[in-house]
């Protein structure tokens, strides 16, 4: 059971614009940045997002995030084939939960 | 660009210890915060623990009494020892750099090494 909760799966047609869903609680979310990471099929996790809507050198600008309270979201527009991945949010935890804690993942497919 | 390759034995018996190796290139690992999380097969990311400069370490209270991470600078390497293993801990272990802040996530990671527990 993770601490942050994810929608287990999400698709898309390529092109689409798809919102994957994180929500916390005031230990985490509500009270620390939010991370986004993509893992591609057999490969290791990559750091999408960071401090909540920031995105690392490299990382197209399709790829945004918001936070709000105690939840968060990745939005990912003009959907690719190759955005087909696994994605996990992530957040500092204040509570004896932590202090790193991620969510079950969303399994991203692009029809 | 930070090379984190872990290693270690892929295949353990229930009750053995599990001793992983992290080393890190070119960076030096001083002055930087070192984390190790694993993923059971088909399942979400677990935060194991992280050390810092060699030093001070975190461990994940629900792993904390069988967990030692430690760190040797000379070799530039950090180490994961895990005891008394069931098939629970089967995973894919990766180690990454950073994750010792809220504002500062584990952000280069490993490829991972899997780690299967059976009898």
């Amino acid at each position: 059971q993770s601490v942050l909760t994810q929608p287990p799966s999400a698709s898309g047609t390529p092109g689409q614009r798809v919102i994957i869903s994180c929500s916390g609680g005031n230990s985490n979310i509500g009270s620390n940045y939010v991370y986004w990471y993509q893992q591609l099929p057999g490969m290791a996790p990559k750091l999408l997002i960071y401090r909540n809507n920031h995105r690392p050198s490299g990382v197209p600008d399709r790829f945004s995030a918001s936070k709000s309270g105690t939840s968060a979201s990745l939005a990912i527009s003009g959907l690719r084939s190759e955005d087909e991945a696994d994605y996990y949010c992530a957040a500092w935890d204040d509570s004896l939960s932590g202090p790193w804690v991620f969510g079950g993942g969303t399994k991203l497919t692009v029809l | 660009q930070v090379q984190l390759p872990e290693s270690g034995p892929g295949l353990l018996k229930p009750s053995e210890t599990l001793s992983l190796t992290c080393t890190v290139s070119p960076a030096s690992i001083n002055n930087y915060y070192w984390t190790w999380i694993r993923q059971p097969p088909g399942k979400g990311l677990e935060w194991i623990g992280y050390i810092y400069d060699s030093g001070s370490t975190n461990y994940n209270p629900s792993l904390k009494s069988r967990i030692t991470i430690s760190a040797d600078p000379s070799k530039n390497q950090l180490s994961l020892n895990l005891t008394s293993v069931t098939a629970a801990d089967t995973a894919v272990y990766y180690c990454a750099r950073g994750g010792g802040r809220a504002y500062s996530p584990p952000d280069f990671w490993g490829q991972g090494t899997l780690v299967s527990v059976s009898s």
